[in-house]
This record gives structure tokens, C-alpha cells and sequence, in this order.
């Protein structure tokens, strides 16, 4: 199984600051990565495929980067509407696996 | 594009449970649905991934033999049922549509079902 480790745990930044996130997988994944972002009662969201395709509706200011065993998750300029908890997933082998998680809370 | 699962359970140890997950808005057998666990307060566990069109099954070993999935075409729903809940299994369950053209990403999620196994 791979295991997907994602820091920091907690990322504390003010609105229009830039968020970078990081996802290391214990074996390589080559491209086969997606972020997710969950807010409080809600269900998860699918924002970053294929390592760094923004799905459907999400705005440019979230980009996805690395391959391999390295990834990174920038968001520009945090909006309001931002501050959540992002996951990060594999699917290069399964069982699929996800990181544990960054919150993004606001300072 | 939507999943509508079922409604929040309370049961007691030993008791049995079916949960639903049903799509709308697209063409249901098409797709591969996945089952996700949330512990509370905890991250997200990806449980296995039923093909809707003809209940085709793919588990994660940590949950084989404790749940079993499945899919009815002729209502576009999938299921996931238990034969004998443990207080282990309160958690929060989603189900989610595997992304077209997107690896095993998932594109669409249910709003989740809360189950609570308490004696």
C-alpha cells in the first residue's frame, strides 16, 4: 500500500496570502495524484487530477505541481472561502490512498 | 449531476445495515462508484469501487469481508451494506463517482450518510 504523507498538519495564513502545501508518497505515483478540499459538514471536493489539472469550476488560483513521490498544491491568494482541510490522493496502485490532511485556517 | 444518499442511521451492535447512494443527472451504469470512511474528526479512507452497470467489485484489503457493495442499474442506485455492525463502524460514509477521463479521481460526491453504532 502507498502511504501518502501531507505537511504541515496546519497551515495558519491570512486572506490574500499564498498557501503552499505539500504530498509525499512512499513510493513513486508518477502523475496519478488529486487534491481534494473539505470544508466543516461537507463532502470533499475534487480540485487537482493528473497532478495538476484543475477540475471543473475551480479557480486558477489553485495549481497543482511535482511528480514522483513529490507534490505540491498552491493556492495564489487565499480567499475567505479557502480556509478548509485539502487531501491529496493517490491512484497509481490501488487500494487508492489518501494523505491525512492539511488544515488552512486563518490567522 | 448529483448523488443523493440516504439518511443518517443510529444502530446497536450485531444489527445489520444498508445505506444507498443514488445518481441522477447522468448515465448511471456508466461509472464507477466508490465508498469512502470518515472516522470523526479523522481523514478519509477509501473503502472499494462498485461498477454500477453490472456490480462489478474492487475492495481495499482493510475492508474485505466486513462490507459488501453492489449496484442496482434499474433504479441508479449503489449500496453498501453491513451484516454486523461494530461501534468501530460509526464513521461518516460517502460515496463518489469516478471522474471520467481522470484516473480513479472522484468528480461527483454524495452529501454522506452518518452512521452511529452504539449500544
Amino acid at each position: 500500500e502507498i502511504v501518502m504523507t501531507q505537511s504541515p498538519a496546519t497551515l495558519s495564513l491570512s486572506p490574500g496570502e499564498r498557501a503552499t502545501l505539500s504530498c509525499r508518497a512512499s513510493q513513486s505515483v508518477g502523475s496519478n495524484l488529486a487534491w481534494y478540499q473539505q470544508k466543516p459538514g461537507q463532502a470533499p471536493r475534487l480540485l487537482i487530477y493528473g497532478e495538476s489539472t484543475r477540475a471543473t469550476e475551480v479557480p486558477a488560483r489553485f495549481s497543482g505541481s511535482g511528480s514522483g513521490t513529490e507534490f505540491t498544491l498552491t493556492i495564489s491568494s487565499l480567499q475567505s472561502e479557502d480556509f478548509a482541510v485539502y487531501y491529496c490522493q493517490q491512484y497509481k496502485n490501488w487500494p487508492l490512498t489518501f494523505g491525512g490532511g492539511t488544515k488552512v485556517e486563518s490567522k | 449531476v448529483q448523488l443523493v444518499q440516504s439518511g443518517a442511521e443510529v444502530k446497536k451492535p450485531g444489527e445489520s445495515l444498508k445505506i444507498s447512494c443514488k445518481g441522477t443527472g447522468y448515465k448511471f451504469p456508466a461509472y464507477w462508484i466508490a465508498w469512502v470512511r470518515q472516522l470523526p474528526g479523522k481523514g478519509l479512507e477509501w473503502m472499494g469501487v462498485v461498477y454500477a452497470g453490472d456490480s462489478d467489485t474492487r475492495y481495499n484489503p482493510s475492508f474485505q469481508g466486513q462490507v459488501t457493495m453492489s449496484a442496482d442499474r434499474s433504479i441508479n442506485t449503489a449500496f453498501l451494506h453491513w451484516t454486523s455492525l461494530k461501534a468501530s463502524d460509526t464513521a461518516m460514509y460517502y460515496c463518489a463517482r469516478r471522474a471520467p477521463l481522470a484516473g480513479d479521481s472522484f468528480d461527483i460526491w454524495g452529501q454522506g450518510t452518518m452512521v452511529t453504532v452504539s449500544s
